[in-house]
Formats: C-alpha cells, structure tokens, sequence
C-alpha cells in the first residue's frame, strides 16, 4: 500500500521560498505521475503540479512562473519549491499520487499546513 | 480555466439518497471520461470515492455511484448514514495544457 508524508517547515515568511518534501513508501516514484495540491483553510483543491517519472513536469499555469517540483529518486523524494510567497498561500499542502496522469488522485499525503507570516 | 460548479450545500436523512451535482465544459467534463469524486472529512485529506466518472476503488461502498450528462457528472450517494457527512469535491481532467480542475465542494449534511 502505498504511502505518502509530506515534511517541511509550517511557517514561511512573506517573500521567501516555501520548501516541502514528499517521502514515498510501497511504491517507486519512478513511475506514475506525482502531483501538489493545495486547500487554502476554509477553502476549496488547487492543484499545483506533477513530476512524471520520466522527470518531465507540468504546473499550473496560475502558478507556472514561481513553482518548481523535482524529485530524488534515490530517496524516492519528489519536492515542492513555491518562491515569493504571500499570506495567500497559506494553505495544506497534499502530496499525491495520480497513476493516470489525468488528473485522477488515488493516493494522498496527510498534508501539513503551512502558514505565511513575518 | 475555471473550477467545476458544485452547490455548496446539500442534506438528507439516514437512509435516504442525496445527488450532488459538478457542472463544468465540453473542454473538460463532456470532453473526457476522467472525472473523479473525493470525500473529505474535516481535518482529514480528501480520499478518493469514483473515477473514471462511475468507476469505485476498492473498499468504496456501492452506495456511492457516479455518472456523467454531457457538461455535468453526478455523485448519487444512497441509504446515506451519519459517517457520509463531509465535504465532497469533483475534478475533470482538462486536457495536457490545463491539465485539470476541482469544483468548488458540497457540503453534505446528514439530518
């Protein structure tokens, strides 16, 4: 079965870069697609990107420009980078997994909040 | 590319049946048959309850059905009971660009 945990740090100042890290367990990532979403509190899903296991990546074009996901196949990590956050980007943020790479998540992290905040 | 439409409330008694609705586009609900229902407790992450429009992962109850009508799929969940009671979103998949959407959520309400 597989698992998914999402580590990183719960508070980011505004402007800085928001780092978090997806360890994988039962599974390789060296398959599938591997995918971001966010839930900003009280509020709905937004998916923020994938990695393949070929390494090629897609974002979300609102987000394109300050979102960067890589992964580490020899730790079977994949990670998130989000640049020059701001307190709208408060939210928990889920790692997951979508087998199909059509937008179909059968897996999730726990997600862990991460607030932004000087 | 915007999100899926959900009403944002719906409610029903034990035992009785409650459809939730999820109205998108040809460019992503009526264009594919990727369309995928998730069940969200609070404080919990989102679990996965139909894709492929109608299909259940395993260990899903055969209460919880999906079906699709051009622009708009449907979650059906029947004999509702109290633990039924959560947030329920819908997603498309929106082709390679966009990739894909979410709706909004409903909120159920078990009476």
């Amino acid at each position: 079965q597989v698992q998914l945990q999402e580590s990183g740090p719960g508070l980011v100042k505004p402007s800085e870069t928001l780092s978090l890290t997806c360890t994988v367990s039962g599974d390789s990532i060296s398959s599938y697609y591997w995918s971001w979403i966010r839930q900003p509190p009280g509020k709905g899903l937004e998916w923020m990107g994938y990695i393949h296991y070929t390494g090629s990546t897609k974002y979300n074009p609102s987000l394109k420009s300050r979102v960067t996901i890589s992964a580490d196949t020899s730790k079977n990590q994949f990670s998130l980078n989000l640049t020059s956050v701001t307190a709208a980007d408060t939210a928990v943020y889920y790692c997951a997994r979508d087998p199909g790479g059509n937008f179909q998540v059968h897996h999730w992290g726990q997600g862990t909040l991460v607030s932004v905040s000087s | 590319q915007s999100a899926l439409t959900q009403p944002r409330s719906v409610s029903g008694s034990p035992r009785q049946s409650v459809t939730i609705s999820c109205t998108g586009t040809s460019s992503d609900v009526g264009g594919y048959n990727h369309v995928s229902w998730y069940q969200q407790h609070p404080g919990k992450a989102p679990k996965l309850i139909i894709y492929d429009v109608s299909r259940r992962p395993s260990g899903v109850p055969d209460r919880f059905s999906g079906s699709k009508s051009g622009n708009t799929a449907s979650l059906t969940i029947s004999g509702l009971q109290a633990e039924d009671e959560a947030d329920y979103y819908c997603s498309s998949y929106a082709g390679s660009y966009t990739r894909g959407v979410f709706g909004g959520g409903t909120k159920l309400t078990v009476l």
